[in-house]
């Protein structure tokens, strides 16, 4: 039973368009959610993150969007770069261990 | 600071065969967790450490995965005997939980195990 779910294993935009990338989840014990990016050949790396108890969280770029009562986040891309062409994990945090969706490959077309 | 350190890169071996990689987390990072990537399940956590303590095994597929960390600085993950189906990407990580914040994980670079 996934309890991380993205739902889209792909999205295409166009260079500077917003990508928006969803994730649900099951389990309303989590206190954290992140999003982590991916490249091929390469470890995921810790994009943004944030607080249950917040429902916007906002670093350059990227925003994530929290919305608790209907178990669903989001994250905005504004503007979209040919560099956030990449694999992006939604990832949620409870008892100390964090449980990750199955991606969702991003591909900004130049 | 090197970051998360995995040996090897790649891994080809025969079904049946004793498998071990390895995992160096960043220095005073006190959790390692072993996960593990597949196209259909995507990052499955494995196993994770705290302090070296293992703390929740229950992601281990089978018994024939074996996870260790003698110290803060060094742990392993085995399978014996090997099987096709084992074949995926093995992601260590590790991470510094202070005063409740979670910083985020820091990932190596993985190692792609094939088993033929």
């Amino acid at each position: 039973d996934q309890q991380v779910k993205q739902n889209s294993p792909s999205l295409s935009v166009q260079e500077g368009r917003i990508s928006i990338l969803n994730c649900d989840y099951t389990n309303s014990m989590f206190d954290y959610f992140l999003w982590y990016k991916k490249y091929p050949a390469e470890g995921p790396t810790f994009l943004i993150s944030i607080s249950s108890i917040k429902d916007k969280n906002e670093d350059g770029r990227f925003t994530v969007f929290l919305n608790k009562s209907a178990k669903h986040l989001s994250l905005h891309i504004v503007p979209s770069q040919p560099g956030d062409s990449a694999v992006y994990f939604c990832a949620a945090r409870g008892y100390q261990k964090v449980t990750f969706g199955i991606g969702t490959k991003l591909q900004v077309i130049p | 600071d090197a970051g998360v350190i995995q040996s090897p890169r790649h891994e080809v071996t025969e079904m049946g065969q004793e498998v071990t990689l390895r995992c160096k987390p960043i220095s005073g990072h006190d959790y390692l967790f072993w996960y593990r990537q597949t196209m259909m399940r995507g990052l499955e956590l494995l196993i994770y450490f705290n302090n070296n303590v293992p703390i929740d095994d229950s992601g281990m597929p089978e018994d024939r995965f074996s996870a260790k960390m003698p110290n803060a600085s060094f742990s392993t993950l085995k399978i014996q005997p090997s099987e096709p189906r084992d074949s995926a990407v093995y992601f260590c990580a590790s991470s510094l939980l202070w005063k409740g914040r979670d910083y985020g994980y820091t990932f190596g670079s993985g190692t792609r195990l094939t088993v033929v």
